[in-house]
C-alpha cells in the first residue's frame, strides 16, 4: 500500500521556489506519483504526473529519485495564487483496488507578499 | 465543453433522510470516484468504479450507496444510517494513470 506522507504546512513568498517534498517509501513499480492542487470549496486540479528523473511542464517540475521512495514538487517563482493545498497522489494506471487510492492530508502553503 | 458536472452545489439533509448527489462526466472516462472531505481535512475516498456496472468500497463507505448503470454518471446516495454526513462531496473520473478530473463538488449540511 503506497502511503503518502507530506509536510502539513509550508509558507513562502512571492517570487521564491518552493519545493514541496512527498514520501512513498512503499511504491509499485507500476505505480506514478500524481500532484494535485486545491483551492478552498473547490475540486483538487492534476499539475503533474511523472514515473521517474524529471518531468517539467508549464506550472511545476517534478523530481523522482532513482529509487522512486519519494518525490519533490517544485513550483518555480511562485504567486500569492499558488496559496492552497497540494496533495500527492501515488497508484497504476487504472486502480485494480480502491485501497490504493490515498491522497492523504496534503500540504497547505502559503505564500507572502 | 467536455467536463464533470455535480448537484447541487448545496444541499441539506434532514435527520433520517436518504439524498442523492448527481455526478456526470461527457470525457468518455471509464473510472469514476466519490471523495469525502471535512473541513481542513484531506480527501477520503468513498467509492470507486473502475467500469460500468462494478464498484468498490473505499474507507468509508459505511452509510452510502453508488450505482453505475451509464458510463456517464455515477450518483452517490447519502444514507439515514449516515449518523455524520455534513462534509464537502466530490466526484472525480479519470481514464486511468492517476490523472482524476474532479467536479465542483456538493456541499452537504443536515438541518
Amino acid at each position: 500500500l503506497a502511503k503518502t506522507t507530506q509536510p502539513i504546512s509550508m509558507d513562502s513568498y512571492e517570487g521564491q521556489e518552493v519545493n514541496i517534498t512527498c514520501s512513498h517509501n512503499n511504491i509499485a513499480t507500476n505505480d506514478y506519483i500524481t500532484w494535485y492542487q486545491q483551492f478552498p470549496s473547490q475540486g483538487p486540479r492534476f499539475i503533474i504526473q511523472g514515473y521517474k528523473t524529471k518531468v517539467t511542464n508549464e506550472v511545476a517540475s517534478l523530481f523522482i529519485p532513482a529509487d522512486r521512495k519519494s518525490s519533490t514538487l517544485s513550483l518555480p517563482r511562485v504567486s500569492l495564487s499558488d496559496t492552497a493545498v497540494y496533495y500527492c497522489l501515488v497508484g497504476d494506471g487504472l486502480y485494480s483496488s480502491a485501497s490504493k487510492i490515498i491522497f492523504g492530508s496534503g500540504t497547505r502553503l502559503s505564500i507572502r507578499p | 465543453d467536455g467536463g464533470i458536472t455535480q448537484s447541487p452545489k448545496y444541499l441539506f439533509r434532514k435527520e433520517g433522510q436518504n439524498v442523492t448527489l448527481s455526478c456526470e462526466q461527457n470525457l468518455n472516462h471509464d473510472a469514476m470516484y466519490w471523495y469525502r472531505q471535512d473541513p481542513g481535512q484531506g480527501l477520503r475516498l468513498i467509492y470507486y468504479s473502475q467500469i460500468v456496472n462494478d464498484f468498490q468500497k473505499g474507507d468509508i463507505a459505511e452509510g452510502y450507496s453508488v450505482s453505475r448503470e451509464k458510463k456517464e454518471s455515477f450518483p452517490l446516495t447519502v444514507t439515514s444510517a449516515q449518523k455524520n454526513p455534513t462534509a464537502f462531496y466530490l466526484c472525480a473520473s479519470s481514464i486511468g494513470v492517476g490523472d482524476q478530473y474532479f467536479g465542483p463538488g456538493t456541499r452537504l449540511l443536515v438541518l
